[in-house]
């Protein structure tokens, strides 16, 4: 099974500029997915982006981009153009249901 | 479509007491999973049902167990409630079993509080 570990517990970004969310993976599998959720105060999930192991490229999800490093098993989501209802927790899974710790973004005005 | 559905989104039990939970899945998804989420230990993977079986556990003990019925919906229950099941039991839905594309459908949660 994968372990999904998300180093960063907070992070603050002003509104309208990017943040990077880090997530780092272990897996011996050759073929895995990895995706990415929000999670707002409310408590729903709401799922925001995948990446595959053998997808050529990197997602790209309107706002939302993956920063997928293979070679250092890395993750990480890009959030461009901040807004403040993008304040909430976001975690990284693996395809088998491993979730990270989650990481508590907040967007100052 | 409609999304996921749980009931009761609210609940408070006494501990000894067990409990059942429900999940309505997204109309045309058979697999269906649960986690529990707290503050101290995260999101953690109980069980996922796909065709009315049990395909996968988590590392919980036995009083939490669970069913998927002929329509999908799935119920869990734990029984001998402990102070420590207090938590946000999510419940998510996927059109496939565990694949590497897996997207899941999270439904809004139920709150269980265990005094």
């Amino acid at each position: 099974a994968q372990k999904i570990t998300q180093t960063q517990p907070g992070m603050f970004v002003q509104e309208k500029e990017a943040v990077t969310l880090d997530c780092t993976y272990d897996t011996s599998d050759q073929s895995y997915g990895l995706f990415w959720y929000k999670q707002p105060s409310s408590g729903e999930m709401i799922f925001l982006i995948y990446q595959g192991s053998y997808d050529e490229q990197n997602a790209t999800e309107g706002r939302y981009s993956l920063n997928f490093q293979k070679a250092r098993k890395s993750a990480n989501l890009v959030i461009s153009a901040s807004q403040l209802g993008d304040s909430a927790m976001y975690f990284c899974a693996s395809f088998d249901m491993r979730f990270g710790a989650g990481t508590r973004l907040t967007v100052k005005p | 479509k409609a999304g996921v559905t749980q009931t009761p989104r609210y609940l408070i039990k006494t501990r000894g007491q067990q409990v059942t939970l429900s999940c309505s899945p997204i109309s045309g998804h058979r697999s269906v999973s649960w986690y529990q989420q707290t503050p101290g230990q995260g999101l953690q993977f109980l069980f996922e049902y796909f065709s009315e079986t049990q395909r996968n556990k988590g590392n919980f003990p036995g009083r939490f167990s669970g069913r998927q019925f002929s329509n999908s919906r799935s119920e869990m229950n734990v029984s001998t409630l402990e102070l420590g099941d207090s938590a946000l039991y999510l419940c998510a839905s996927s059109p496939r079993f565990r694949t590497n594309y897996n997207e899941q459908f999270f439904g809004p949660g139920t709150r269980l509080t265990v005094l």
